[in-house]
């Protein structure tokens, strides 16, 4: 596609359910990246693929969060038993090679996860 | 390690003014870039201007340019002729050494009519 789409672009969700948000990067792009941006604050690091391993998963917070990219294209971060601290925008970017600094990140949307 | 820090949360421009963002950072890297990106209320980052370290020339996007001073680790962003659209979050961020973006807090820019 033409940019990183992301889906849903909002979920409301209750404490304790599961969900699932879904990132589609640009196409060809090889490096996929999600970033967590809480209110007030800059996007934050959670987890980096490249191809279809996560080459990177050094952000995420704990092990309620898990994400998948089978195919080296969509990819799906997981969130089990949310908590109401995970409520933020998850942002997705891709990149065409991942793993140099003179790889520009494109941002999609982003999702807005709201846990009651 | 990379930090960034944006000191201005809040900016304000009128339509056609000129204004200046702030951002330094820290990194041990000796190869890097600098990016400023920007997010309006529909969420999306949108790339306004990336700088090469190792480039002593500033770089330049339309009515984009940025003032890099590599020894005082400063970067900021100057937008000339702010337009309404301009308005928006806009952050920094040094990347080199790693494929992270390590973001500032962000400056909010208001552009008044």
């Amino acid at each position: 596609g033409a940019g990183v789409s992301q889906t849903p672009s909002n979920k409301v969700t209750e404490k304790g359910k599961y969900v699932e948000l879904r990132c589609d990067p640009i196409s060809g792009h090889t490096a996929l990246y999600w970033y967590r941006q809480s209110l007030g604050q800059g996007p934050e690091f959670l987890i980096y693929f490249q191809g279809t391993g996560a080459a990177d998963d050094s952000g995420l917070p704990n092990d309620r969060f898990f994400a998948v990219r089978p195919e080296g294209s969509v990819s799906t971060l997981k969130i089990q038993r949310t908590e109401r601290g995970d409520s933020a925008v998850y942002l997705c970017a891709s990149s065409l090679n991942g793993g140099l600094y003179t790889d520009t990140q494109y941002f999609g949307p982003g999702t807005r996860l709201t846990v009651l | 390690a990379q930090t960034v820090t944006q000191s201005q949360p809040e900016m304000s421009v009128q339509e056609a003014e000129t204004v200046t963002l702030s951002c330094t950072y820290d990194t041990s890297e000796s190869d890097y870039y600098l990016f400023w990106y920007k997010q309006p209320p529909s969420r999306q980052m949108i790339l306004v201007i990336r700088q090469e370290a190792y480039k002593q020339q500033n770089a330049t996007e339309n009515r984009f340019s940025v003032n890099f001073q590599k020894a005082a680790k400063s970067f900021s962003l100057k937008i000339s002729d702010s337009q309404l659209g301009d308005a928006a979050m806009y952050f920094c961020a040094p990347f080199g050494g790693t494929y992270k973006y390590i973001f500032g807090t962000g400056t909010r820019l208001k552009v008044l009519a």
